[in-house]
């Protein structure tokens, strides 16, 4: 059993939709919770990152943890087409300047105008 | 977020030779670190590149395979030698901010195909 389990997609939806991203977990040592969105060609770029359980908010994103579950989400609301995108979960157990990333499989997501 | 340089960003090589990838930071880091993304696959930790004493390998990964220099706050290569098809992927660095937390920010990543 993977460590990190994410659907792999394609997710395809309409613009202005709310899109729902999961992964589950099973090391229930993780604290750090993270979503990188990466478009073809590029590196990943941090999009959210949150420690614990709880919710966060930033404009059209929301990340939650339910720590209880062992699974976290990332909400896009009105989604856009340059949306689209693989969004990576990952997360980590240490503390203190970073650690190593356990990544999930990645969710391509497309949006379709 | 620190702007992350990698070269080459592309290359095309044949089996059996190496080749040496640069990342550069624009300010000092306290961790950098090197992953691989096979095609079609999630990113994979090799190593944390600590910098004045020798990297620290995931299991899979040895030193003699994939070398790792890091001589300062803001540098590192990593080298994939004697190379096969196998290790046709993107190899990225990642790094976490001096007086940051947790948060890790990658750079461009270098697409390797060996033929």
């Amino acid at each position: 059993q993977k460590e990190v389990e994410q659907d792999p997609g394609p997710l395809s939806v309409p613009e202005g939709a709310i899109v729902s991203l999961n992964c589950t977990y099973s090391n229930s040592a993780f604290q750090y919770f993270m979503w990188y969105r990466q478009y073809s060609r590029k590196g990943p770029e941090l999009l959210m990152y949150t420690y614990s359980s709880g919710n966060k908010e930033d404009g059209r994103f929301t990340a939650q943890v339910d720590k209880s579950s062992k699974y976290i989400s990332l909400f896009i609301r009105d989604s856009q087409p340059s949306d689209s995108a693989t969004y990576l979960c990952a997360m980590s157990a240490i503390y203190n300047q970073g650690g190593k990333l356990i990544f999930g499989q990645g969710t391509e997501l497309s949006v379709k105008p | 977020s620190a702007v992350i340089s990698q070269k080459p960003s592309r290359d095309i090589c044949q089996r059996g030779t190496s080749l040496t990838i640069q990342c550069q930071v624009d300010s000092q880091v306290t961790m950098m670190f090197w992953y691989r993304q096979q095609p079609g696959q999630s990113l994979t930790l090799i190593a944390t590149a600590n910098q004045g004493s020798e990297a620290t390998y995931e299991s899979g990964f040895v030193i003699d395979k994939f070398p790792i220099s890091r001589p300062n706050l803001t540098f590192s290569t990593l080298t994939v030698s004697n190379m096969s098809p196998e290790d046709s992927s993107i190899y990225l660095c990642s790094v976490t901010k001096r007086g940051g937390t947790y948060e890790q920010y990658f750079g461009p990543g270098t697409r390797l195909t060996v033929t």
